[in-house]
Protein backbone atom coordinates (compact mmCIF):
# COMPACT_ATOMS: atom_id res chain seq x y z
CA UNK A 1 0.00 0.00 0.00
CA UNK A 2 1.83 3.06 -1.13
CA UNK A 3 -1.24 5.45 -0.76
CA UNK A 4 -2.01 8.61 1.20
CA UNK A 5 -5.79 8.74 1.31
CA UNK A 6 -7.50 11.56 2.17
CA UNK A 7 -11.06 12.36 3.00
CA UNK A 8 -13.65 13.89 2.09
CA UNK A 9 -12.45 14.79 -1.56
CA UNK A 10 -14.78 17.97 -1.41
CA UNK A 11 -15.93 19.86 1.31
CA UNK A 12 -18.65 23.47 1.73
CA UNK A 13 -18.94 24.60 4.74
CA UNK A 14 -20.02 28.09 6.18
CA UNK A 15 -18.16 29.98 8.52
CA UNK A 16 -19.71 29.29 11.24
CA UNK A 17 -19.31 25.39 11.15
CA UNK A 18 -17.07 22.85 12.63
CA UNK A 19 -15.71 20.31 10.26
CA UNK A 20 -12.79 17.87 10.02
CA UNK A 21 -10.17 16.46 7.59
CA UNK A 22 -8.82 13.11 7.83
CA UNK A 23 -5.96 11.53 6.04
CA UNK A 24 -4.64 7.91 6.68
CA UNK A 25 -1.86 6.40 5.58
CA UNK A 26 -0.65 3.10 6.20
CA UNK A 27 3.49 3.10 4.96
CA UNK A 28 4.67 3.21 8.61
CA UNK A 29 5.09 6.88 7.57
CA UNK A 30 6.35 8.18 10.67
CA UNK A 31 6.13 11.96 9.54
CA UNK A 32 3.03 13.37 8.49
CA UNK A 33 2.28 17.00 6.68
CA UNK A 34 -0.47 19.37 6.11
CA UNK A 35 0.15 21.93 3.24
CA UNK A 36 -2.91 24.38 1.54
CA UNK A 37 -2.55 25.10 -2.25
CA UNK A 38 -4.34 27.84 -3.47
CA UNK A 39 -5.17 27.65 -7.86
CA UNK A 40 -2.30 27.90 -9.74
CA UNK A 41 0.29 28.57 -6.81
CA UNK A 42 2.80 25.79 -5.18
CA UNK A 43 1.70 23.83 -1.70
CA UNK A 44 2.41 26.19 1.52
CA UNK A 45 3.46 23.93 4.29
CA UNK A 46 1.60 24.26 7.23
CA UNK A 47 2.35 21.61 9.94
CA UNK A 48 4.49 18.72 10.70
CA UNK A 49 4.08 16.10 12.76
CA UNK A 50 7.03 13.01 13.14
CA UNK A 51 6.14 10.80 15.38
CA UNK A 52 2.72 10.97 16.48
CA UNK A 53 4.01 14.75 18.06
CA UNK A 54 3.81 18.20 16.27
CA UNK A 55 7.15 19.66 15.16
CA UNK A 56 6.47 22.48 12.82
CA UNK A 57 3.52 24.74 12.89
CA UNK A 58 3.89 27.42 10.25
CA UNK A 59 2.41 30.26 12.06
CA UNK A 60 -1.09 28.86 11.06
CA UNK A 61 -4.23 30.30 12.29
CA UNK A 62 -5.85 28.38 15.64
CA UNK A 63 -9.07 28.07 13.34
CA UNK A 64 -6.94 25.13 11.45
CA UNK A 65 -6.09 22.75 14.68
CA UNK A 66 -4.25 19.93 13.70
CA UNK A 67 -4.38 15.94 15.40
CA UNK A 68 -2.18 12.78 15.25
CA UNK A 69 -3.78 10.92 16.96
CA UNK A 70 -2.13 7.58 15.70
CA UNK A 71 1.04 6.63 13.58
CA UNK A 72 -1.46 6.14 10.47
CA UNK A 73 -3.93 8.88 10.62
CA UNK A 74 -3.41 12.49 10.92
CA UNK A 75 -6.68 14.90 10.97
CA UNK A 76 -6.89 18.88 10.10
CA UNK A 77 -10.01 20.07 12.27
CA UNK A 78 -11.54 23.49 10.99
CA UNK A 79 -13.45 26.02 12.77
CA UNK A 80 -14.64 29.67 11.96
CA UNK A 81 -13.27 29.61 9.14
CA UNK A 82 -12.84 32.26 6.21
CA UNK A 83 -13.44 32.09 2.61
CA UNK A 84 -9.67 33.09 2.10
CA UNK A 85 -9.70 29.48 3.61
CA UNK A 86 -11.24 28.35 0.32
CA UNK A 87 -7.78 25.84 -1.21
CA UNK A 88 -6.71 22.32 -1.75
CA UNK A 89 -5.93 20.39 1.47
CA UNK A 90 -2.73 18.15 0.62
CA UNK A 91 -2.17 15.68 3.09
CA UNK A 92 1.70 14.13 2.83
CA UNK A 93 4.11 11.82 4.70
CA UNK A 94 7.26 10.74 4.33
CA UNK A 95 9.59 7.69 6.64
CA UNK A 96 11.73 8.82 8.95
CA UNK A 97 15.16 7.67 9.54
CA UNK A 98 17.28 5.20 7.20
CA UNK A 99 14.17 4.47 4.95
CA UNK A 100 13.93 8.05 4.08
CA UNK A 101 14.60 9.18 0.51
CA UNK A 102 13.60 12.27 0.48
CA UNK A 103 10.64 11.57 -0.90
CA UNK A 104 7.21 13.17 0.26
CA UNK A 105 3.93 11.05 -0.37
CA UNK A 106 0.89 13.58 -0.98
CA UNK A 107 -2.51 12.59 -1.20
CA UNK A 108 -4.87 13.68 -3.60
CA UNK A 109 -6.27 16.10 -1.34
CA UNK A 110 -9.45 17.49 0.02
CA UNK A 111 -11.04 20.75 -2.10
CA UNK A 112 -12.50 23.20 0.99
CA UNK A 113 -14.82 25.30 -0.44
CA UNK A 114 -15.82 28.31 2.50
CA UNK A 115 -18.79 30.55 2.12
CA UNK B 1 9.47 30.83 -1.54
CA UNK B 2 12.21 33.94 -2.30
CA UNK B 3 15.00 31.28 -1.93
CA UNK B 4 13.49 29.16 -5.17
CA UNK B 5 13.31 30.92 -8.36
CA UNK B 6 11.58 28.44 -10.67
CA UNK B 7 11.00 29.18 -14.87
CA UNK B 8 9.54 29.49 -17.13
CA UNK B 9 6.23 29.80 -16.10
CA UNK B 10 4.33 28.03 -18.43
CA UNK B 11 5.28 26.53 -21.42
CA UNK B 12 4.16 25.41 -24.16
CA UNK B 13 5.53 22.23 -26.80
CA UNK B 14 4.65 20.35 -29.40
CA UNK B 15 4.64 16.60 -28.85
CA UNK B 16 8.09 15.23 -29.91
CA UNK B 17 10.01 18.01 -28.44
CA UNK B 18 12.07 19.09 -25.50
CA UNK B 19 10.46 20.77 -22.39
CA UNK B 20 13.46 21.96 -19.85
CA UNK B 21 12.04 23.88 -16.58
CA UNK B 22 14.72 25.51 -14.70
CA UNK B 23 15.35 26.41 -11.29
CA UNK B 24 17.65 28.58 -9.26
CA UNK B 25 18.27 28.71 -5.96
CA UNK B 26 20.05 30.63 -2.76
CA UNK B 27 20.06 28.02 0.06
CA UNK B 28 23.66 26.15 0.20
CA UNK B 29 22.21 24.04 2.91
CA UNK B 30 19.62 22.62 0.30
CA UNK B 31 20.85 18.53 0.14
CA UNK B 32 18.35 17.02 -1.83
CA UNK B 33 16.95 17.95 -5.01
CA UNK B 34 13.70 16.95 -6.47
CA UNK B 35 11.36 17.71 -8.92
CA UNK B 36 7.12 17.18 -8.17
CA UNK B 37 4.60 16.80 -11.39
CA UNK B 38 1.51 17.55 -10.37
CA UNK B 39 -2.18 17.04 -12.66
CA UNK B 40 -5.32 18.88 -12.13
CA UNK B 41 -7.38 17.51 -8.92
CA UNK B 42 -4.57 15.24 -7.98
CA UNK B 43 -1.62 16.02 -5.22
CA UNK B 44 2.15 16.13 -6.53
CA UNK B 45 4.52 13.20 -7.24
CA UNK B 46 8.24 12.56 -6.84
CA UNK B 47 9.32 12.32 -10.63
CA UNK B 48 12.83 12.37 -10.05
CA UNK B 49 15.45 13.99 -7.44
CA UNK B 50 19.32 14.27 -7.46
CA UNK B 51 21.80 14.26 -4.64
CA UNK B 52 24.58 17.10 -5.19
CA UNK B 53 27.31 14.80 -5.15
CA UNK B 54 26.35 13.91 -8.90
CA UNK B 55 25.88 16.48 -11.67
CA UNK B 56 23.10 14.49 -13.89
CA UNK B 57 20.56 11.74 -13.80
CA UNK B 58 18.33 10.13 -16.01
CA UNK B 59 15.32 8.09 -15.79
CA UNK B 60 13.63 7.41 -19.09
CA UNK B 61 12.49 10.39 -20.77
CA UNK B 62 13.16 12.25 -17.30
CA UNK B 63 17.15 14.10 -16.79
CA UNK B 64 18.20 16.87 -13.83
CA UNK B 65 21.04 18.47 -14.59
CA UNK B 66 22.47 19.79 -11.69
CA UNK B 67 24.88 23.01 -11.24
CA UNK B 68 26.48 23.42 -8.09
CA UNK B 69 28.96 26.09 -8.06
CA UNK B 70 25.53 28.30 -10.00
CA UNK B 71 23.40 27.02 -7.73
CA UNK B 72 20.90 25.85 -10.39
CA UNK B 73 19.55 22.57 -11.65
CA UNK B 74 16.98 21.55 -14.39
CA UNK B 75 14.30 19.14 -15.55
CA UNK B 76 14.47 17.87 -19.51
CA UNK B 77 11.57 16.09 -20.82
CA UNK B 78 12.63 14.62 -23.93
CA UNK B 79 10.51 13.90 -26.77
CA UNK B 80 7.77 15.60 -24.80
CA UNK B 81 4.10 13.38 -24.84
CA UNK B 82 0.62 15.52 -24.74
CA UNK B 83 0.04 13.22 -21.15
CA UNK B 84 3.46 15.37 -19.82
CA UNK B 85 1.33 17.80 -19.69
CA UNK B 86 1.09 19.06 -15.93
CA UNK B 87 2.31 21.59 -13.44
CA UNK B 88 5.86 20.48 -12.37
CA UNK B 89 7.79 21.73 -9.37
CA UNK B 90 10.89 22.02 -8.30
CA UNK B 91 11.37 22.16 -4.24
CA UNK B 92 14.44 21.45 -2.84
CA UNK B 93 15.25 20.55 1.08
CA UNK B 94 17.66 21.69 3.74
CA UNK B 95 19.82 19.03 5.46
CA UNK B 96 17.96 16.94 8.00
CA UNK B 97 15.25 19.15 7.00
CA UNK B 98 11.45 18.53 7.57
CA UNK B 99 10.46 20.44 4.75
CA UNK B 100 10.80 21.46 1.30
CA UNK B 101 10.85 24.92 -0.49
CA UNK B 102 8.56 25.03 -3.87
CA UNK B 103 9.43 26.90 -6.66
CA UNK B 104 6.13 28.83 -8.07
CA UNK B 105 5.66 25.89 -10.68
CA UNK B 106 5.90 25.54 -14.43
CA UNK B 107 2.67 25.37 -16.14
CA UNK B 108 3.40 22.58 -19.10
CA UNK B 109 0.92 22.19 -22.03
CA UNK B 110 2.67 19.29 -24.62
CA UNK B 111 0.50 20.11 -28.23
CA UNK B 112 -0.36 16.66 -30.04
Amino acid sequence: DTEVTQTPKHLVMGMTNKKSLKCEQHMGHRAMYWYKQKAKKPPELMFVYSYEKLSINESVPSRFSPECPNSSLLNLHLHALQPEDSALYLCASRPIGTLNTGELFFGEGSRLTVL
Amino acid sequence: QQQVKQSPQSLIVQKGGISIINCAYENTAFDYFPWYQQFPGKGPALLIAIRPDVSEKKEGRFTISFNKSAKQFSLHIMDSQPGDSATYFCAPRGPRGSRLTFGEGTQLTVNP
